[in-house]
């Protein structure tokens, strides 16, 4: 079954305590990215990467890093949360090449907490 | 600047009504794609429907619709005969397509929150 797998789905944390949100994807998918949905904001593209090894900026990276050293991962991670990152983020994955326009898969989201 | 645009936060329809969902795009790339999605009160974001910008007909998925007006920038879903079951919000995006490869991530609209009246 394709999925996009996240973990945790909840978590509570403390400022600073750095944390680190896993997402793995079945499909050998290319382009990962990361989003993040607050409320009346709608979702907003955090960092993306088209490749092992290439990640970019979105809309919304300060406080945030990447990685995507194997194909099928691409974590989250917060170095020193703040509670202004408190929010539900989803990853996704797609085909790229000429296929860009397929159907981008979201795994079930993490709802993130940080007090 | 705002690349998606839903002008409606909510909507109320009755049961059995057909319902249409605006969203309105601004781009000055040719080669782009179109989604919905819909996402329930349990959070997940569920793939409804996608057009491409080079497409000439709409597309349809079971009781989805996508109104594709290219020269109005317009994308707009229509759910016929709308069910309980399609309260949610719903979301369209936008990824624009590189003519040398490679594209960017989805741009979202702000979301329409529609509830089905029984």
């Amino acid at each position: 079954e394709a999925q996009v797998t996240q973990n945790p789905r909840y978590l509570i944390t403390v400022t600073g305590k750095k944390l680190t949100v896993t997402c793995s994807q079945n499909m050998n998918h290319e382009y990962m990215s990361w989003y993040r949905q607050d409320p009346g904001l709608g979702l907003r593209q955090i960092y993306y990467s088209m490749n092992v090894e290439v990640t970019d900026k979105g809309d919304v990276p300060e406080g945030y890093k990447v990685s995507r050293k194997e194909k099928r991962n691409f974590p989250l991670i917060l170095e020193s949360p703040s509670p202004n990152q408190t929010s539900l983020y989803f990853c996704a994955s797609s085909l790229g090449g000429n296929s860009w326009g397929n159907t981008i898969y979201f795994g079930e989201g993490s709802w993130l907490t940080v007090v | 600047a705002q690349k998606i645009t839903q002008t409606q936060p909510g909507m109320f329809v009755q049961e059995k009504e057909a319902v249409t969902l605006d969203c309105t795009y601004d781009t000055s790339d040719q080669s782009y794609g179109l989604f919905w999605y819909k996402q329930p009160s349990s959070g997940e974001m569920i793939f409804l429907i996608y057009q491409g910008s080079y497409d000439e007909q709409n597309a349809t998925e079971g009781r989805y619709s996508l109104n594709f007006q290219k020269a109005r920038k317009s994308a707009n879903l229509v759910i016929s005969a709308s069910q309980l079951g399609d309260s949610a919000m719903y979301f369209c995006a936008m990824r624009e397509i590189y003519s040398g490869g490679g594209a960017d991530g989805l741009t979202f609209g702000k979301g329409t929150h529609l509830i089905i009246q029984p």
